[in-house]
């Protein structure tokens, strides 16, 4: 079946890395996917792996996807009061029409 | 570019009413989506358009949902008669042609934050 799980909420200081992990049920996953939402906005993509790939590090964000286990990372590091949001996981399925399998987010709080 | 705009962007109606949200996605985008967040749970997947046919509906909860896009532009969808389980978030996303999207990008309106009570 189609489910994807992440933890709910996470607090860090300013200034430290951040990880925020995520599991996933269907190993025939195409592409997955980190989505931000800032508080009154839409969601925003944030970064993407192809499920042929380990890692993928594109400035401040590394995504780890460890294909055996299904857990899917995101670090950020030298983390920001500005990272504040919610970020989802999500899966994208083969079949060409691509719907988005979601988790339901984690609250990432950055403290002083 | 415009983005994805939802309106409206809250509603809050009583048990047994009628209430139409509508997306527009990004101009060009043949693929819109909608999703629903409720109770700060999972974002589920409720149908796919094709310019105006629907793709994949699998998502719609029941035959109270009916969404529409005529003439392959914006989008509606209306919830009649609205209960108490349809309270939530709804968002629109658009993507271009699927030959043109490398990597299925999809691209989310702020949503509609649903009160039903």
């Amino acid at each position: 079946g189609e489910d994807v799980e992440q933890s709910l909420f996470l607090s860090v200081r300013e200034g430290d890395s951040s990880v925020i992990n995520c599991t996933y049920t269907d190993s025939s996953s195409t592409y997955l996917y980190w989505y931000k939402q800032e508080p009154g906005a839409g969601l925003q993509l944030l970064t993407y792996i192809f499920s042929n790939m380990d890692m993928k590090q594109d400035q401040r964000l590394t995504v780890l996807l460890n294909k055996k286990d299904k857990h899917l990372s995101l670090r950020i590091a030298d983390t920001q009061t500005g990272d504040s949001a919610i970020y989802f996981c999500a899966e994208s399925l083969p079949g060409g029409y691509n719907k988005l399998i979601f988790g339901a987010g984690t609250r990432l709080a950055v403290h002083p | 570019e415009a983005g994805v705009t939802q309106f409206p962007s809250h509603s809050v109606i009583e048990k047994g009413q009628t209430v139409t949200l509508r997306c527009d996605p990004i101009s060009g985008h043949d693929n819109l989506y909608w999703y629903r967040r409720v109770m700060g749970k999972e974002i589920k997947f409720l149908l796919h358009f094709v310019k105006e046919s629907k793709q994949d509906e699998s998502g719609m909860p029941n035959n109270r949902f009916l969404a529409e896009r005529t003439g392959g532009t914006y989008s509606t969808l209306k919830v009649q008669p609205a209960e108490l389980e349809d309270s939530g978030v709804y968002f629109c996303a658009s993507s271009p042609t699927i030959r043109d999207a490398l990597y299925n990008e999809q691209f989310f309106g702020p949503g509609t934050r649903l009160t039903v009570l």
